[in-house]
């Protein structure tokens, strides 16, 4: 159990282009997912924390307007980097809260922005 | 200061040594503690977690937190080479059924295992 998905795995795309990634939790309901950031031999850091039907919680120093966080349901997070540029390019991982339990990680979603 | 130290290694050991990967904290706020175990562009894992300090094992993993010395370690027995990986610690004030917790990671330590 506790299995969450992540799609697409991997994204190529031109600066200036949107780009969406879905989290979804599969086999349970989410009230909260996670999104991550990992840059190359960096640890993660948080961007932002999703309540299903309400605005998301960002760090400090992520830029909103640019990472929009869309919950729509208890088993679906999206993540839309807006205008990407290069320096977006990026390991962007979601967790999902299993209740009860602890976060469950997808399998992450790599980004190069040309 | 980071809130949470690791070594990044790499860190190579023999199939069969046993491994020590370590961590260090300055928040005394830390509660919970969780080891994660992330192959190459993989997501992380959880491996197991700890409230508060002591040890618990999990087949050939061990976890232990020292929260005097805000100091947590996992040990790997008996390693293999499908252990090599990435190895990341995150800890927490707590945990909640609402889910909001925010886990705070070191770097990760590169391990591998060498046949």
């Amino acid at each position: 159990g506790a299995v969450v998905s992540q799609h697409p795995s991997r994204v190529i795309c031109k600066s200036g282009t949107s780009v969406k990634i879905e989290c979804r939790s599969l086999d349970f309901q989410a009230t909260t997912m996670f999104w991550y950031r990992q840059f190359p031999k960096q640890s993660l850091m948080l961007m932002a924390t999703s309540n299903e039907g309400s605005k998301a919680t960002y760090e400090q120093g992520v830029e909103k307007d640019k990472f929009l966080i869309n919950h729509a349901s208890l088993t679906l997070s999206t993540l839309t980097v807006t205008s990407a540029h290069p320096e977006d390019s990026s390991f962007y991982i979601c967790s999902a809260f299993r209740p009860g339990d602890t976060q469950y990680f997808g399998p992450g979603t790599r980004l190069t922005v040309l | 200061q980071k809130e949470v130290e690791q070594d990044p290694g790499p860190l190579s050991v023999p199939e069969g040594a046993i491994v020590s990967l370590n961590c260090t904290y300055s928040n005394s706020a830390f509660q919970y503690f969780m080891w994660y175990r992330q192959y190459s562009r993989k997501g992380p894992e959880l491996l197991m977690y700890t409230y508060s300090s002591g040890n618990k094992e999990d087949g050939r993993f061990t976890a232990q937190v020292d929260k005097s010395s805000k100091y947590i370690s996992l040990f790997i027995r008996d390693s293999q080479p499908s252990d090599s990986a990435t190895y990341l610690c995150a800890m927490t004030p707590f945990l909640s059924n609402f889910g909001n917790e925010k886990l705070t990671f070191g770097t990760g330590t590169r391990l591998t295992i060498i046949p």
